[in-house]
Formats: structure tokens, C-alpha cells, sequence
């Protein structure tokens, strides 16, 4: 089991491009977790997704960000139109169903130029 | 709103030493306390999580909801444990955390 896999594992954008964060759950898991943290700060929490639901949205921004994990293939963290303030490492965590330990896959660090 | 501090950025302590990382938090609800630990290279991993009361690595923390605090402690540091420590809070579901800003721990020789 690889494990949770996130990529890129680098991302650097121009302001006002797009970033896009891919997440690949343990095998099993089904539930996912998107967290960034930024410089000298601790992880935040930003969205809570199963397969094809978004369960908790509370910590993302209201413009600009959006999540999805759909039925097949990776669960997808969406920047549009990037700032130099979404500069940050950008963690997915996954977990199985009744299963409340998180595993955290290495973080794509997003750099916005 | 939960908040989670832990006031030391670097903690550096000699081999055999006591290890003290400090931690405290504030939520109105009934919490649920983790520590996670990131050593170098290495992705986020938990160490140890306070409804388990067990003692991983020689580390252990316990709840003091009195001075709301979860401090981590090991009576003899190792090299080994050099690493960046992360005190998290559980609001809501168990999975969703509000981490503290993390305390590196250095030990040396």
C-alpha cells in the first residue's frame, strides 16, 4: 500500500493562473481531508470529502477554492485565479469508514509567483 | 472558536534528558487530543492520541482538562526523536483538526 499520494509534489503558478492538487487516498479509504499550511503557521483545516460528497466545507475560502472527489480517480483541490497569499503546502489525508486515524500523504508546496 | 498553542518554536535538549513539549487548548466541547509527529523527510504521522492513554515511543501526554493542557513528555530523549511535534484538537468528527503551529525538537549529543 502506497499510501496517500499527492502531486505534484511542487507547484508553481503565475498570479491569476490555475492550481490544481491531486490526492490519491490509502487504498480502501474513502474519506478525505484537504489541509494547507501557511508559512510559520500550523496545518489548517479547509474540507472534508467522501466519493462524490463534499461533508464539511467549513475551513475553505468562499471564492476561488473548490474540491472534489469524485466516484473514480483522485479527489481534486481547486485554485482559480491564484495570489501570492495561496503561496503554501497543501496536505491530503485519508481514512477508512469508522476508522478516525488520518494518514497524510507528503503535501504539494504551492508556490504563486 | 478552538485554538491550539504550543509556545515553543524549538525545544533543544541533550541526549538522556527529559523532554517537556508544551501544549494547550481552548474549546467549549468535550475534546479529543492528538499528538503527530513529522521527522525529517517524513510525511505527518500520529503518534499518540489521548482516549488511547498508551505510551508510543516512550512518549506519553496526558489530558489535564483543569489547565487545559496536553503536554508531551519522555523521561530520556533519544536522537531519534529529533523532529517537528504537532499537538491537534478534534472538533466535530474525530478526523476534522485544528493543529497547533508545531515545536521542533532537537536532540543533541
Amino acid at each position: 500500500n502506497a499510501g496517500v499520494m499527492q502531486n505534484p509534489r511542487h507547484l508553481v503558478r503565475r498570479r491569476g493562473q490555475e492550481a490544481r492538487l491531486r490526492c490519491s487516498p490509502m487504498k480502501g479509504h474513502s474519506h478525505v481531508y484537504w489541509y494547507r499550511q501557511l508559512p510559520e503557521e500550523g496545518l489548517k483545516f479547509m474540507v472534508y470529502l467522501q466519493k462524490e460528497n463534499i461533508i464539511d466545507e467549513s475551513g475553505m475560502p468562499k471564492e476561488r477554492f473548490s474540491a472534489e472527489f469524485p466516484k473514480e480517480g483522485p479527489s481534486i483541490l481547486r485554485i482559480q485565479q491564484v495570489v501570492r497569499g495561496d503561496s503554501a503546502a497543501y496536505f491530503c489525508a485519508s481514512s477508512g469508514v469508522g476508522d478516525e486515524k488520518l494518514f497524510f500523504g507528503s503535501g504539494t508546496q504551492l508556490s504563486v509567483l | 472558536a478552538q485554538r491550539v498553542t504550543q509556545p515553543e518554536k524549538l525545544l533543544s535538549v541533550f541526549k538522556g534528558a527529559p523532554v517537556e513539549l508544551k501544549c494547550n487548548y481552548s474549546y467549549s466541547g468535550s475534546p479529543e487530543l492528538f499528538w503527530y509527529v513529522q521527522y525529517s523527510r517524513q510525511r505527518l504521522q500520529l503518534l499518540l492520541r489521548h482516549i488511547s492513554r498508551e505510551s508510543i515511543k516512550g512518549f506519553t501526554a496526558d489530558l489535564n482538562k483543569g489547565e487545559t493542557s496536553f503536554h508531551l513528555k519522555k523521561p530520556f530523549a533519544q536522537e531519534e526523536d529529533s523532529a517537528m511535534y504537532y499537538c491537534a484538537l478534534a472538533t466535530g468528527t474525530a478526523s476534522k483538526l485544528t493543529f497547533g503551529t508545531g515545536t521542533r525538537l532537537q536532540v543533541t549529543l
